[in-house]
């Protein structure tokens, strides 16, 4: 079945990169669906950054638009996630997901087990 | 500030029924049925429930349903176990093509 894992540095400092990558197995990504981001502050609720389409084509929280960029490695079978000008604000858990139906991001059927990522200098 | 607006909390004993509502706007949960629910335990991911409003993925209890009525989508649970005892996040697609969730629920069962 499909399985997704998020990995990248667990601290970025204020105003640099955040660069998350979603590896994913058992469905190759240039075949089909949307792959998406989600974040969660710690002790908040869940927040949608945004999706890509196997084609490439990409839809983005318009309150993070500015500074987001999703993107697919198919070679690597993995798609990345990256975060500009980041502050504290953007401390949080950050899932990879793979939405459904497979021509639109509806709704996120498979999700990876998250990864935390701390924005401190 | 969340997109849709959810109750911070409900509770429910053991084999009663319980409700979450969901309240949207036309551009969102009226517009379109595609409301999703997810369910998450203290530091898991969250699972998908219910999509499509009312649909549920295999393996998904047939204690979990879900419905809507304009702009409010609701999650009930009937039969509480105390298992389902966690956070429940309402999704719906919008017209602006973006996703919106909900604040949350907590949902405690006594």
């Amino acid at each position: 079945q499909v399985q997704l894992q998020e990995s990248g540095p667990g601290l970025v400092k204020p105003s640099e990169t955040l660069s998350l990558t979603c590896a994913v197995s058992g469905h190759s990504i240039s075949s089909g669906y949307f792959w998406g981001w989600i974040r969660q502050p710690p002790g908040k609720g869940l927040e949608w950054i945004g999706s890509i389409y196997h084609g490439g084509k990409t839809f983005y929280n318009p309150s993070l638009k500015s500074r987001v960029t999703i993107s697919l490695d198919t070679s690597k079978n993995q798609f990345s996630l990256k975060l500009s000008s980041v502050t504290a604000a953007d401390t949080a858990f950050y899932y990879c997901a793979r939405h459904n139906p497979s021509y639109n991001f509806y709704y996120m059927d498979v999700w990876g087990k998250g990864t935390t990522v701390t924005v401190s200098s | 500030q969340s997109a849709l607006t959810q109750p911070a909390s409900v509770s429910g004993s053991p084999g009663q029924s319980i409700t979450i509502s969901c309240t949207g706007t036309s551009s969102d949960v009226g517009g379109y049925n595609y409301v999703s629910w997810y369910q998450q335990h203290p530091g898991k991911a969250p699972k998908l429930m219910i999509y499509d409003v009312s649909n549920r993925p295999s393996g998904v209890s047939n204690r979990f349903s879900g419905s809507k009525s304009g702009n409010t989508a609701s999650l009930t649970i009937s039969g509480l176990q105390p298992e389902d005892e966690a956070d429940y996040y309402c999704s719906s697609y919008t017209s602006s093509n973006t996703l919106g969730f909900g604040g949350g629920t907590q949902l405690t069962v006594l």
